[in-house]
């Protein structure tokens, strides 16, 4: 149990396109989804906690116009890079809260490998 | 603030030695979960064990084994006769109840378990 999908999980875009990325929660129910990113030999970096029904928050640094969090049903969580620049390549995570589990457990998806030429 | 520090940046070790990565936390809280997840080459996260603020037990896991201690704010991990498949990134994370259940990842260590 507790599975966890993204989709693509690789994606080659060009410079001023944009890209979205589906994550889901395949065997439960999740009002809460996060969000990383991880460059190349870098650790994991939280990007946006997504809440269904309700705006995504944002940490400090990330672009709330350029990544686009969309969490409309709980099962499923979309993240849309706008206008996606070379320097947006990298390993986007997500991971998944159970809504009848524990605060501190999290599912995480297989990541989508994002480059953009 | 909360933050994870894990100074071993690379390891490598011969197949069938012990190693132990280290990891050191810093939070004011007093619940806190301690987690360490593994990192193949393919990338997806692979969890291996979470620990609460409240269970200072060690555990043991076939090979893996975690020492916990809150006097050193340390929570380390040990492979006991490393093999190559081993090998990978760890990353160890603290979440409490400041963050909402929010993870803070270490910088990660690279374990490479050679032949």
């Amino acid at each position: 149990g507790a599975v966890v999908s993204q989709h693509p999980s690789w994606v080659i875009c060009k410079s001023g396109t944009s890209v979205k990325i589906e994550c889901r929660s395949l065997d439960f129910q999740a009002t809460t989804m996060f969000w990383y990113r991880q460059f190349p030999k870098q650790s994991l970096m939280l990007m946006a906690t997504s809440n269904e029904g309700s705006k995504a928050t944002y940490e400090q640094g990330v672009e709330k116009d350029k990544f686009l969090i969309n969490h409309a049903s709980l099962t499923l969580s979309t993240l849309t890079v706008t206008s996606a620049h070379p320097e947006d390549s990298s390993f986007y995570i997500c991971s998944a809260r159970d809504v009848q589990g524990s605060l501190y457990e999290q599912y995480f998806g297989p990541g989508t490998r994002l480059t953009v030429t | 603030a909360q933050k994870v520090t894990q100074a071993q940046t690379e390891i490598s070790v011969v197949e069938k030695e012990d190693v132990t990565l280290d990891c050191v936390y810093e939070t004011r809280d007093t619940t806190y979960y301690l987690f360490w997840y593994k990192q193949p080459p393919s990338g997806e996260l692979v969890f291996l064990i979470r620990r609460n603020s409240f269970d200072e037990q060690n555990e043991i896991s076939g090979r893996y084994s975690w020492n916990f201690q809150k006097s050193t704010s340390s929570f380390n991990f040990t492979i006991t006769a490393s093999q190559v498949v081993d090998s990978a990134v760890y990353f160890c994370a603290l979440s409490d109840s400041n963050q909402g259940g929010k993870l803070i990842f270490g910088q990660g260590t690279e374990l490479s378990v050679k032949p």
